[in-house]
């Protein structure tokens, strides 16, 4: 069936670092691709999106790319804030899962001053 | 953007007890909506499909009369969590996609229950 992998956490990073969270995921059809960010106490944020194969969603100087061939989805910011500390899921839905997202199990993310 | 809403954010019951949460598309109408559930630290586990005018749809292992849905209408879906027990306690999240839009989905903010 459908899955999301991803990349285990927690993760800390120093200010202005370069922030990866790797994403694998397994599907039957041709999925869409998501990041939802969760900050503490709060429900999920769409932070970017991707549709089809070497898409690259992008916001808030987050990105990740579509690669269908490595069947991937790496969220990458090439400098994290303070503010960017939350908990990152990695999702899939697609017409063959009814409108149903499967879901990654997190990373959580802490940036220190 | 599209808005769901949850309502309430929190509550803290007696076991024993039954707790009604709603959820609500605010801009847009929702034959479809989603019951996830969030064990501290760990992702979210869809527990029901919730649609309008018909039964809800239950995954494995969720018991259905524990877990009571209703789909009133476009815009609400009720989660009705009855005979609550500490176990039960956790945080609750629904979701509504928008037709058309490649699949993707609005979250509510949640709702944390806590079963005493």
């Amino acid at each position: 069936g459908d899955s999301v992998t991803q990349m285990e956490g927690p993760v800390t990073l120093s200010e202005e670092a370069f922030l990866t969270i790797n994403c694998t995921y397994t599907a039957t059809g041709y999925p869409s691709l998501f990041w939802y960010v969760q900050y503490p106490g709060e429900g999920l944020q769409l932070l970017l999106k991707a549709t089809k194969a070497d898409d690259k969603g992008s916001n808030k100087g987050f990105e990740a790319t579509y690669r269908k061939e490595t069947t991937s989805f790496h969220l990458e910011k090439g400098s994290v804030q303070v503010s960017d500390s939350a908990v990152y899921f990695c999702a899939l839905s697609g017409s063959n899962t009814g409108n149903q997202f499967y879901f990654g199990t997190g990373t959580s993310l802490t940036v220190i001053p | 953007g599209a808005v769901v809403s949850q309502h309430p954010s929190w509550v803290i019951c007696k076991s024993g007890t039954s707790v009604k949460i709603e959820c609500r598309s605010l801009d847009f109408q929702a034959t479809t909506m989603f019951w996830y559930r969030q064990f501290p630290k760990q992702s979210l586990m869809l527990m029901a499909t919730s649609n309008e005018g018909s039964k809800a749809t239950y995954e494995q292992g969720v018991e259905k009369d524990k877990f009571l849905i209703n789909h009133a209408s476009l815009t609400l879906s009720t989660l009705t969590v009855t005979s609550a027990h500490p176990e039960d306690s956790s945080f609750y999240i629904c979701s509504a996609p928008i037709a058309g839009g490649y699949n993707e989905q609005f979250f509510g903010p949640g709702t944390r229950l806590t079963v005493l």
